[in-house]
């Protein structure tokens, strides 16, 4: 059971908007850590797609937008697109009595219909 | 280009016990935490392990912590990940990935292509 818990799965038609959410606790969001968030083509490595909860790394589209409010993150996918299906992650910092450690969610699978 | 290249992955034996080895390039690797990030068959990702730069803290997940050992040399900007008493839920791609700058609050800017782990009999 991840420490982050993201939906199974989103889907959307192909323009649409979808919504990934990342539910966390106040050991890591909620402290203020950072969540960050990755895509997972079909047969690839992860790759960066949103550090510090809201900046994009060069080359990734403004259709891909991160936020957060209190121990909840989100990532936004505006005008839907074919080549966004993938695997989508957050990750971020939990530090507690029982230590330190990075965090994954359990991951969604977005689906373009 | 940053360039992360794993190796070492295979089949071992329950109990057994492999290394794994990132070679990187592209960047002052002595400057940077490395970590290895883990992606069991149709499974999300799990965080593994990590390593400091030039002072060489070393972190671990629970679910590995005294069976793994990860190091660097720094000469060969290469990182390791030494695996003992293997369990068949250690069956992974094993990802290696760089922090963007330190260990905590920190974010994965570059990962490998992974190397797979099969512990099976």
């Amino acid at each position: 059971q991840s420490v982050l818990t993201q939906p199974p799965s989103v889907s959307g038609a192909p323009g649409q908007r979808v919504t990934i959410s990342c539910t966390g606790s106040t050991s890591n969001i909620g402290a203020g850590y950072d969540v960050h968030w990755y895509q997972q083509l079909p047969g690839t490595a992860p790759k960066l797609l949103i550090y510090g909860n809201s900046n994009r790394p060069s080359g990734v589209p403004d259709r891909f937008s991160g936020s957060t409010s209190g121990t909840s993150a989100s990532l936004a996918i505006t005008g839907l697109q074919a080549e966004d299906e993938a695997d989508y992650y957050c990750q971020s910092y939990d530090s507690s009595l029982s230590g330190s450690k990075v965090v994954f969610g359990g991951g969604t699978k977005v689906t373009v219909l | 280009e940053v360039q992360l290249v794993e190796s070492g992955g295979g089949l071992v034996q329950p109990g057994g016990s492999l290394r794994l080895s990132c070679a990187a390039s592209g960047f002052t690797f002595s400057r940077y935490v490395i970590n290895w990030v883990r992606q069991a068959p149709g499974k999300g990702l799990e965080w593994v392990s990590g390593i400091s730069n030039s002072v060489g803290s070393t972190y671990y997940a629970d679910s590995v912590k005294g069976r793994f050992t990860i190091s660097r040399d720094n000469s060969k900007n290469t990182l390791y990940l030494q695996m003992t008493s293997l369990r068949a839920e250690d069956t992974a791609v094993y990802y290696c990935a760089k922090a963007y700058s330190g260990y905590e609050n920190n974010w994965f800017d570059s990962w490998g292509q992974g190397t797979l782990v099969t512990v099976s009999s």
